[in-house]
C-alpha cells in the first residue's frame, strides 16, 4: 500500500531534550514536506526537500533540522524542543500536483 | 506572494442542507488550487484540484468547487450534506506550477446535525 508513515504518533517531552519524528514513504517520490498544524493556521511548511540532499527552509524552520539522505526518509529534528513547538506535524510526500499525507505526529513540549 | 483565505472557522449544516465552504485566494500569477479534507485523528486528504482545465472541478464524496479568475475564488459545495462530511477542511493555493510551493488557509471546520 502507497502511503507515508510518521512515528511517533504522539509524543510527549520536556523543554530542551532532542527529539526526532522520522518519516518514510513508499512512493519514490522525489520532494518531501513537514508542516506544523496549529489552531486557526491551518499547516505552515517547515522544511521541503526536492531530493536527496537538498532541502530548504519553508515558512517556519526556526527550530527545526531536517536531514535527507535516501529518497524513502526525511526526519524532522528539534534539537532544543520549546513549549511554542507545541503542535500537530505532518509530513508529506508529493508525486506531480498532489500531496501525500502522512497521519501526522501530535507532539507537546512541556 | 501566494496567500488563501478561508471565509468562516466554524460552519453549521443540517443533514440534506447544501454545503458550502468559501476560499479566496491571490496570486500573481495563475494559480493552482486544492480543496483537502481532514477527518478527527487524521492526515489531509485531497478532495479535489483545479489546474488550469474546467472551471467546475468535481471532486470524492459528491463535493465540487468552482474556479472563478474575476472573484479570485474557489469555493467548495455540496449539494446534500451527510453526516459523514462532518471534518475540517482546507484551501491551499500552488502559484504558477503544480509543482510549487502549497499555501494553506487556516481551515474551515463542518459540523453537520440531524
Amino acid at each position: 500500500e502507497a502511503q507515508v508513515t510518521q512515528n511517533p504518533r504522539y509524543l510527549i517531552t520536556v523543554t530542551g531534550k532532542k527529539l526526532t519524528v522520522t518519516c518514510s514513504q513508499n512512493m519514490n517520490h522525489e520532494y518531501m514536506s513537514w508542516y506544523r498544524q496549529d489552531p486557526g493556521l491551518g499547516l505552515r511548511q517547515i522544511y521541503y526537500s526536492m531530493n536527496v540532499e537538498v532541502t530548504d527552509k519553508g515558512d517556519v524552520p526556526e527550530g527545526y533540522k531536517v536531514s535527507r539522505k535516501e529518497k524513502r526518509n526525511f526526519p524532522l529534528i528539534l534539537e532544543s524542543p520549546s513549549p511554542n513547538q507545541t503542535s500537530l506535524y505532518f509530513c508529506a510526500s508529493r508525486r506531480g500536483n498532489e500531496q501525500f499525507f502522512g497521519p501526522g505526529t501530535r507532539l507537546t513540549v512541556l | 506572494a501566494q496567500s488563501v483565505t478561508q471565509l468562516g472557522s466554524h460552519v453549521s449544516v443540517s443533514e440534506g442542507a447544501l454545503v458550502l465552504l468559501r476560499c479566496n485566494y491571490s496570486s500573481s500569477v495563475p494559480p493552482y488550487l486544492f480543496w483537502y479534507v481532514q477527518y478527527p485523528n487524521q492526515g489531509l486528504q485531497l478532495l479535489l484540484k483545479y489546474t488550469s482545465a474546467a472551471t467546475l472541478v468535481k471532486g470524492i464524496n459528491g463535493f465540487e468547487a468552482e474556479f472563478k479568475k474575476s472573484e479570485t475564488s474557489f469555493h467548495l459545495t455540496k449539494p446534500s450534506a451527510h453526516m459523514s462530511d462532518a471534518a475540517e477542511y482546507f484551501c491551499a493555493v500552488s502559484e504558477g506550477t503544480s509543482y510549487g510551493k502549497l499555501t494553506f488557509g487556516q481551515g474551515t471546520i463542518l459540523t453537520v446535525h440531524p
